[in-house]
């Protein structure tokens, strides 16, 4: 059972930063935010992840509220190759990926 | 990449055949899983392992059985496949830095 809530779909221009937001009021001290992609026919991929703090890598920023009631996943420049389900999920680092339905991002040329 | 490794990629079999899917990993990581997609559903584990012969069950585990006599491998095994067990199963692999997954390529079962 997802203990998120995304929407279900978003649509970004290339070349623009997309902004996906997650909701996840129930998460408790100890687990963290993670952010997986599943590119048409493949296997998720991971993102990036976090537990309190602004996290920053190679592929996206995520940014989380101070309550940790939700998050937002950046990616600072969207190409077409962004085009993927993005899935948020909230989870103890022990605990096994759960994933919901996850946001459908379509980069527009 | 992770050296996940999935076989075969593609299959077709018919309904009351038995089916193994093989998930191979050269890293030597303890923990591994199966899940399976389907348009509608998502992602949803069927079972996972935490060790050589030692495993569990996950959301969707009826009607498979799963296997790890070694590290490096773990099998999913449909002893009677079923229409409704056409899907892709995609195997994953437990990250120990980041506790995130890697998952495999993904396998394509069609059972008619």
């Amino acid at each position: 059972d997802a203990k998120t809530t995304q929407p279900p779909s978003m649509d970004c221009a290339e070349g623009r930063a997309a902004n996906l937001p997650c909701n996840h009021s129930t998460i408790s001290g100890n687990e963290y935010v993670y952010w997986y992609r599943q590119i048409h026919s493949q296997g998720p991929q991971y993102i990036i992840h976090g537990l309190k703090n602004n996290e920053t890598n190679e592929m996206a920023s995520l940014i989380i509220t101070e309550d940790r009631k939700s998050s937002t996943l950046i990616l600072p420049h969207a190409t077409l190759r962004d085009t993927a389900v993005y899935y948020c999920i909230v989870r103890n680092r022990d605990d096994k990926i759960i994933f919901g339905k996850g946001t459908r991002l379509h980069i527009l040329p | 990449d992770a050296g996940i490794t999935q076989s075969p990629r593609h299959k077709v079999t018919e309904t009351g055949t038995p089916v193994t899917l093989r998930c191979h990993q050269t890293e030597n990581h303890r923990y591994m899983y199966w899940y399976r997609q389907d348009p509608g559903h998502g992602l949803r584990l069927i079972h996972y392992s935490y060790g050589v012969k030692d495993t569990d069950k996950g959301e969707v585990s009826d009607g498979y059985s799963v296997s790890r006599s070694k590290t490096e491998d773990f099998l999913l095994t449909l002893e009677s496949a079923t229409s409704s067990q056409t899907s892709v199963y995609f195997c994953a692999i437990r990250d120990t830095e980041a506790y995130g997954y890697t998952f495999g390529s993904g396998t394509r079962l069609t059972v008619v």
